[in-house]
């Protein structure tokens, strides 16, 4: 069984610039979480998704932030404009059922230059 | 959920059994301990997790205290790959929870 994906595994843009991640749950995982770690932080928190709805979207750091997941299968989650401070590796993780261990992908490192 | 400490940093000889404590004395009645770690800048990898009793799996053991205010993840024969950042986070049992990751403690094994 295929684990967590994420693409890509890096992207490298322009300050101001548009990116969008991509994250697949394993098959069937209704629950997707997003996190992310920053230079030199922890591992935050970002949002959670029950199939295509929005549990909970409390790491969600402002409005340049937009995550979707429309059919409830695969995410992304698009920063516009992306600023300096964006930069970092961005996690995802899914879960069958909402008390189920979280599984995490290999992270996308986005860095804004 | 309750707060976890760990200890910055340890060492351990390669063969040798790690011990990683925890420290979540502020745990409540359902919650659970889980232990993950990360190796490098891969995602954070999923070890192991118990409630209140011992646990064990092909990676580790968890040995939680009676009182359950403190834990510690075992790696019975570390190995160099084994170096990494370990995270203990408790989580509740209600569903639908993020994960709280710390600072975790970066354990290096020695060859």
């Amino acid at each position: 069984e295929a684990g967590v994906t994420q693409f890509p595994s890096h992207s490298v843009i322009e300050k101001g610039q548009t990116v969008t991640l991509r994250c697949d749950p394993i098959s069937g995982h209704d629950n997707l979480y997003w996190y992310r770690r920053v230079m030199g932080k922890e591992i935050k928190f970002l949002l959670h998704f029950v199939k295509e709805s929005k549990q909970d979207e409390s790491g969600m750091p402002n409005n340049r932030f937009l995550a979707e997941r429309t059919g409830g299968t695969y995410s992304t989650l698009k920063v516009q404009p992306a600023e300096l401070e964006d930069s970092g590796v961005y996690f995802c993780a899914s879960t069958y059922g909402p008390t189920d261990t979280q599984y995490f992908g290999p992270g996308t490192r986005l860095t804004v230059l | 959920d309750a707060k976890t400490t760990q200890p910055t940093s340890m060492d351990c000889a390669e063969g040798r059994a790690a011990n990683l404590p925890c420290n979540h004395s502020t745990i409540s009645g359902n919650e659970y301990v889980y232990w993950y770690r990360q190796i490098h800048s891969q995602g954070p990898q999923y070890i192991i997790h118990g409630l209140k009793n011992n646990e064990t799996n092909e990676m580790a053991s968890l040995i939680i205290t009676e009182d359950r205010k403190s834990s510690t993840l075992i790696l019975p024969h570390a190995t160099l790959r084994d170096t990494a950042v370990y995270y203990c986070i408790v989580i509740s049992n209600f569903g639908n929870e993020k994960l709280t990751f710390g600072t975790g403690t970066r354990l290096t094994i020695i060859p």
